[in-house]
């Protein structure tokens, strides 16, 4: 149980364009989802908390509108990266709960903005 | 003074031996301590969790908390070759976890 999946797995974009990042839960209901970027060599760091039907919390130094988080349903969350810039090229990685701490990570998205 | 802290590594350990991983954190607030594992490339994987002072045990691997001394840590007895991987320590403050570095781990057949 708590299976958490990603999709794209790698997405290779030009710069200035936008990517969507899709998180799902596959066998329970996510009360909260949480975004993460990994940079090579560096820890994990939160980007923002999303709750079903909710806006998103986003952490301080991260950009809200460059960084749309959508939570449409208790099963998905999408990360909108817009315009996005070869600085922006990172590992995305989705984290579930179900309404209790433990989070449940998703597999992660390799981004590479050209 | 790093939220969480931990020994980068890389941390040697021969096949069969105990891995010992040390973690110490800063927010005392924190009251939910997870690890979890990371293999290159990878996403992070629950290993445990431990929420009350003392040890926990699940198969080869055992948490032990000491929130007095904000330290926690997690031993791997009978260490594989599989357990080479990064190992993070999260301490848990309203539902968000903190990540420290981690800790890489290689055991040596």
């Amino acid at each position: 149980g708590a299976v958490v999946s990603q999709h794209p797995s790698r997405v290779i974009c030009k710069s200035g364009t936008s990517v969507k990042i899709e998180c799902r839960s596959l066998d329970f209901q996510a009360t909260t989802m949480f975004w993460y970027r990994q940079f090579p060599k560096q820890s994990l760091m939160l980007m923002a908390t999303s709750n079903e039907g909710s806006k998103a919390t986003y952490e301080q130094g991260v950009e809200k509108d460059k960084f749309l988080i959508n939570h449409a349903s208790l099963t998905l969350s999408t990360l909108t990266v817009t315009s996005a810039h070869p600085e922006d090229s990172s590992f995305y990685i989705c984290s579930a709960t179900q309404g209790k701490e433990t989070q449940y990570f998703g597999p992660g998205t390799r981004l590479l903005v050209l | 003074q790093k939220e969480v802290e931990q020994n980068s590594g890389p941390l040697s350990v021969p096949e069969g031996a105990i891995a010992s991983l040390n973690c110490t954190y800063s927010d005392r607030v924190s009251q939910s301590f997870f690890w979890y594992r990371q293999y290159s490339g990878k996403s992070p994987e629950l290993i445990m969790s431990i929420y009350s002072n003392g040890d926990k045990e699940d198969g080869r691997f055992t948490a032990q908390l000491n929130k007095a001394s904000q330290y926690v840590s997690l031993l791997i007895r009978d260490s594989q070759p599989s357990d080479s991987a990064t190992y993070l320590c999260a301490p848990s403050r309203w539902e968000k976890l903190t990540f420290g570095t981690g800790t890489r781990l290689t055991i040596i057949p």
